[in-house]
């Protein structure tokens, strides 16, 4: 069964540097979002993605995050600048329509600022 | 946010009894619920979904049950199997395009 991929699985940086997650959405997949879930919290929303731009987005999704596809199969989330409260767990999801179809989402990439 | 929630945060069943897990919701323009499951060190698995022109949808031991009226869905399990023990959320989706809000989680544990 087709797979969301989400690499690295762990990520550890410095607070201020930049970081970005990786993902390989469902292969026929149109529509991709990236989530959140900061440790003992809800899985919240940050942004969708359809037809190489932003769709919607969360006010959680600041300047300082952004998203790309920049070819046909990967899609990123960049964090200019990190902060200590961007640790969390990040989850890439695709889905083929946006609207009443269920989203498959990748295993996650632990974000760990210090 | 509060639009979506699951208040029991854990449920413990028995093998081979039912499991019921709950979800509220305050948003009337929500019209599509999933149901979704999630393991340590993983992402949530897709499980189940309904759309709100229907109040039950069933797929082999899991039937999600919408009641539109007191903006409540509900996920049974039967007969509940120790690899069910996992963390279940419910989503609710619709009228924002894509947006899923997610519920906080009900952690089942399904006791041989």
């Amino acid at each position: 069964e087709p797979e969301v991929t989400q690499t690295p699985s762990h990520q550890v940086t410095q607070m201020g540097q930049e970081v970005i997650l990786r993902c390989v959405p469902i292969s026929n997949h149109l529509y991709f979002y990236w989530y959140r879930q900061i440790l003992g919290q809800k899985v919240e929303f940050l942004v969708s993605f359809y037809n190489n731009e932003i769709s919607e987005k969360s006010e959680i999704f600041d300047d300082q995050f952004s998203v790309e596809r920049p070819d046909g199969s990967n899609f990123t989330l960049k964090i200019r600048s990190t902060k200590l409260e961007d640790s969390a767990m990040y989850f890439c999801a695709s889905s083929a329509r946006d609207l009443n179809q269920p989203q498959h989402f990748g295993d996650g990439t632990r974000l760990s600022i210090l | 946010d509060q639009q979506v929630k699951q208040n029991s945060p854990s449920l413990s069943v028995q093998e081979g009894r039912i499991s019921i897990l709950n979800c509220d919701y305050t948003n009337s323009m929500f019209d599509y619920f999933l149901w979704y499951k999630k393991y340590p060190a993983e992402g949530p698995t897709f499980l189940i979904s309904i759309s709100s022109i229907k109040d039950k949808n069933e797929d082999g031991r899991f039937t999600v049950f919408l009641n539109k009226s007191a903006k409540h869905l509900s996920l049974h399990i039967v007969p509940s199997q120790p690899g069910d023990s996992a963390v279940y959320f419910c989503a609710a989706g619709g009228n924002q395009g894509g947006k899923l809000i997610f519920g906080q989680g009900t952690e089942l544990s399904v006791k041989p």
